[in-house]
């Protein structure tokens, strides 16, 4: 089975920090995304990255950046938290399925606390 | 982005029920739709993907597309309690994108 694995699972960071957090999945994936759920608003797309050094903006990608130096590893950064950056982060790895269409396997999430 | 409704709130449903669940999007030319199951607390997980118009079923669950009304369902027969659970629906659009619902709570009651 796909595993896709996020380094922290909860975090408590500080208005005005840079926050990492770090996703390592090991199914030789092309595709790797960054979701943001919050309640009442689902899941959301900050980025995605369909290959090495390769990024392209989601849905949400204000404040927000992310890095993909080996096909494995995907981050996202926040360059200086706020607190409306308080959510679960979800990273996703996937390889196309029909259609093209990319089937995702999420790894167990990352709850960030801006204080 | 484009809109993925999940309309209905929770579902309570009593053990051995159907439980029926929709979803309508907006883009016209999506061309794959999924079902994923999320339990309070986890992460989302892949239950059923469908591609093509008419139904597909996988064990209790069916799945239902009809791209002409654009909207895709998701019935679960014989509901048991390890069914309750939070169900997204999911279409791609763009650039494999995939946007999601909200999601609708289902509550299997014993």
């Amino acid at each position: 089975d796909v595993k896709v694995t996020q380094s922290s699972r909860y975090l408590v960071k500080r208005t005005g920090e840079k926050v990492f957090l770090e996703c390592v999945q090991d199914m030789d994936h092309e595709n790797m995304f960054w979701y943001r759920q919050d309640p009442g608003l689902g899941l959301r797309l900050i980025y995605f990255s369909y290959d090495v050094k390769m990024k392209e903006k989601g849905d949400i990608p204000e404040g927000y950046s992310v890095s993909r130096e080996k096909k494995e590893r995907f981050s996202l950064i926040l360059e200086s938290a706020s607190t409306n950056q308080t959510s679960m982060y979800l990273c996703a790895s996937s390889s196309p399925g029909r259609n093209g269409a990319n089937v995702l396997t999420f790894g167990a999430g990352s709850r960030l606390t801006v204080l | 982005q484009k809109e993925v409704e999940q309309n209905s709130g929770p579902l309570s449903v009593p053990e051995g029920a159907i439980a029926s669940l929709n979803c309508t999007y907006s883009d016209r030319v999506s061309q794959s739709f999924f079902w994923y199951r999320q339990y309070s607390g986890k992460s989302p997980e892949l239950i059923m993907s469908i591609y093509s118009n008419g139904d597909k079923e996988d064990g209790r669950f069916t799945a239902q597309l009809n791209k002409a009304s654009q909207y895709v369902s998701l019935l679960i027969r014989d509901s048991q309690p390890s069914d309750s659970a939070t169900y997204l629906c999911a279409v791609t659009y763009g650039n494999n994108r995939l946007a999601f619902g909200k999601g609708n709570q289902v509550v299997v009651i014993p």
